[in-house]
């Protein structure tokens, strides 16, 4: 039972210009949502988290949006650099199991010249 | 300040044997969470412990145990392995204050190999 869904395994964006990641998600009882990024053969990092209160946070280069009455939120990276080439995961949980993230099955990025 | 370590980085196994990851936190940090990788089924959540006690258990089977010691370290334990246990097993430090700003950092993650 997915409850997190990233649609779109692939993005490529040039250099310079924004890149747009979707994720969607099930369970109304999560209200924490956090972006990770990954290289191969090491551990997620996180790059920016929003809680269920706001719809907007942002953080240099990297803006998250969050839409509670459809189930989703989308993570803006502007300007796209090519160090941004990664796996983005989009997770969230919940207060009851705030210990417990819940990922997507992420996006692969590529940031071409 | 360190990261989350886990060790071994790399690990070699056999069916049926059973093998123990272990993962240091983020000093300060109490609540240490372990995830499974694998190409089929992404990221996906075995446990969580919080002053040594398990709080979430994910979707798997007995044969994935853990612990958490009174340090905050933790350690986690496959027995009988399957060849279906070949993943990166991931451990996650947080500060376990509820609510926002929570977020889980993610150590380099321990590659298990089962033949």
């Amino acid at each position: 039972d997915q409850q997190v869904k990233q649609n779109s395994p692939s993005l490529s964006v040039q250099e310079g210009r924004i890149s747009i990641l979707n994720c969607d998600y099930t369970n109304s009882m999560f209200d924490y949502f956090l972006w990770y990024k990954k290289y191969p053969a090491e551990g997620p990092t996180f790059l920016i988290s929003i809680s269920s209160i706001k719809d907007k946070n942002e953080d240099g280069r990297f803006t998250v949006f969050l839409n509670k009455s459809a189930k989703h939120l989308s993570l803006h990276i502007v300007p796209s650099q090519p160090g941004d080439s990664a796996v983005y995961f989009c997770a969230a949980s919940d207060s009851d199991s705030w210990g417990k993230l819940q990922f997507g099955a992420g996006t692969q990025v590529v940031v071409t010249p | 300040k360190a990261g989350v370590t886990q060790t071994p980085r790399y690990l070699i196994k056999t069916r049926g044997q059973q093998v123990t990851l272990s993962c240091s936190p983020i000093s300060g940090h109490r609540s240490v969470s372990w995830y499974q990788q694998t190409p089929g089924q992404g990221l996906q959540f075995l446990f969580e412990y919080f002053s040594e006690t398990q709080r979430n258990k994910g979707n798997f089977p007995g044969r994935f145990s853990g612990r958490q010691f009174s340090n905050s370290r933790s350690e986690m334990n496959v027995s009988t392995l399957e060849l279906g246990d070949s993943a990166l097993y991931l451990c996650a430090s947080s500060t376990s204050r509820s609510g926002p700003n929570n977020e889980q950092f993610f150590g380099p993650g321990t590659r298990l190999t089962v033949l």
